[in-house]
């Protein structure tokens, strides 16, 4: 059963920084391509960044470029979100999730950006 | 940045047949965009039903499928259950840009 638990939300304040991170378990995870997708109070979902199988290639939604790193470690099939500069906007549940036949999701963490 | 659209809201009878779209601005939606589709009930994290146009997980019951349809992709609920009612999503990739969803698609099974 594949199984994905993230950590690190919280409150911060405006200009602060977090690192969220995804520890995976029963998935293949070297092969799979990784995500961080986010979900703002009451609305829909935002797919964030992806990283592909050993790191080589990034991509950012445009709102969090050069704010954001995605990162990854295969050899402890996790993978991790470095969020610097946050602002209110950033204040969502934050999802890893996999794609293709590892597209199975984490149960979120709150970060709450607030002065 | 691509606009992917679905339907806002869509009720089916429970024991019906429903299907959801997902568009793109960009063009017609093939393979080569690796469609998925996603369920969402409230309060709980999104579960994959589909992925790469009409790939089951283990997990998708066998009246959800996916396909291509008129441009778009496509998820087909057939013999809607109660338990089916939620708010769904598509997303869609871009070779070399990243990923979009689309707005969702708020499903009452009534």
């Amino acid at each position: 059963e594949m199984q994905l638990v993230e950590s690190g939300g919280g409150l911060v304040q405006p200009g602060g920084s977090l690192r969220l991170s995804c520890a995976t378990s029963g998935l293949k995870f070297s092969t799979c391509w990784m995500n961080w997708i986010r979900q703002a109070p009451g609305k829909g979902l935002e797919w964030v960044t992806n990283i592909n199988y050993d790191g080589s290639q990034e991509y950012y939604v445009d709102s969090v470029k050069g704010r954001f790193t995605i990162s990854r470690d295969n050899a402890e099939s996790s993978f991790y979100l470095e969020m610097n500069n946050l602002r209110v906007e950033d204040t969502a549940v934050y999802y890893c999730a996999g794609s293709g036949y590892c597209s199975s999701w984490g149960q979120g963490t709150l970060v709450t950006v607030s002065s | 940045q691509a606009v992917v659209t679905q339907e806002p809201s869509l009720t089916v009878s429970p024991g019906g047949t429903v299907t959801l779209t997902c568009g793109s601005s960009t063009g017609a939606v093939t393979s080569g965009h690796h469609p998925y589709w996603f369920q969402q009930k409230p309060g709980q994290a999104p579960k994959t039903l589909i992925y790469d146009t009409n790939n089951k997980h283990s997990w998708t019951p066998a009246r959800f499928s996916g396909s291509l349809l008129g441009g778009k992709a496509a998820l087909t609920l057939s013999g809607a259950q109660p338990e089916d009612e939620a708010e769904y999503y598509c997303l869609v990739s871009y070779s070399g840009v990243g990923v979009v969803f689309g707005g969702g698609t708020k499903l009452t099974v009534l």
